[in-house]
């Protein structure tokens, strides 16, 4: 079965410092990986997907099939990164979310 | 930019009540769905639509359930009879084709007294 874990609920980092959102997947085929954010009162949005392997606002994310993960870093938080960041697998025209980190980049 | 608009942003309601959620779609989009957020937990599928009728629904999506495109542009999820388990944020999605460009709505969070 498709399982999702996001291990942290919360990541604390000041600005300027390296951030890595951890993702751990579960799934038997080759995953489609996703990263959506939500911005303090705004809608769930796309930030990146792993086969396009671009940055988005700094962010990558690589999938390591070994370990199943896929873990979304930005070498220098910003303030505005500050967030709710949800990893997702896409499988069958559907979506099975991780619980989500939610991100505070502080002064 | 068009995106997907839900109403009403919250809705309160008590045990044993009717609600509808309503969301309207991007217009050329023919895939929608619903998701679930219950506070603290993960957001999950409920219910794919596609051409009238539910192509999936997920172990959640009981008979209390129901989903209906009653125009050519809302797309609705009515509870029949809800129970306090129910109080959760409800997402609405559209896709323009069987992919994973989902567009979601804002929500609306629903609390069951």
């Amino acid at each position: 079965a498709q399982r999702v874990t996001q291990p942290e609920k919360l990541l604390s980092v000041f600005k300027g410092a390296p951030v890595e959102l951890k993702c751990n997947y579960s799934y038997s085929g080759s995953p489609e990986l996703f990263w959506y954010v939500q911005y303090s009162r705004q809608r769930l949005q796309l930030l990146l997907r792993h086969i396009s392997r671009e940055s988005i606002k700094g962010f990558t994310a690589d999938l390591n099939k070994g370990e199943t993960s896929f873990h979304l870093k930005k070498p220098f938080a910003q303030e505005e990164d500050s967030a709710m960041y949800y990893c997702a697998l896409y499988n069958f025209n559907k979506f099975y979310f991780g619980s989500g980190t939610k991100l505070n980049v502080k002064p | 930019e068009p995106e997907v608009t839900q109403t009403p942003s919250h809705q309160v309601t008590q045990m044993g009540q009717e609600v509808i959620l309503r969301c309207v779609p991007i217009s050329n989009h023919l895939y929608f769905y619903w998701y679930r957020q219950i506070l603290g937990q993960k957001v999950e599928f409920l219910v794919s639509f596609y051409n009238n009728e539910i192509s999936e629904k997920s172990e959640i999506f009981d008979d209390q359930f129901s989903v209906e495109r009653p125009d050519g542009s809302n797309f609705t999820l009515k509870i029949r009879s809800t129970k306090l388990e129910d109080s959760a944020m409800y997402f609405c999605a559209s896709s323009p084709g069987t992919s994973y460009e989902q567009y979601f709505g804002p929500g609306t969070r629903l609390t069951v007294t």
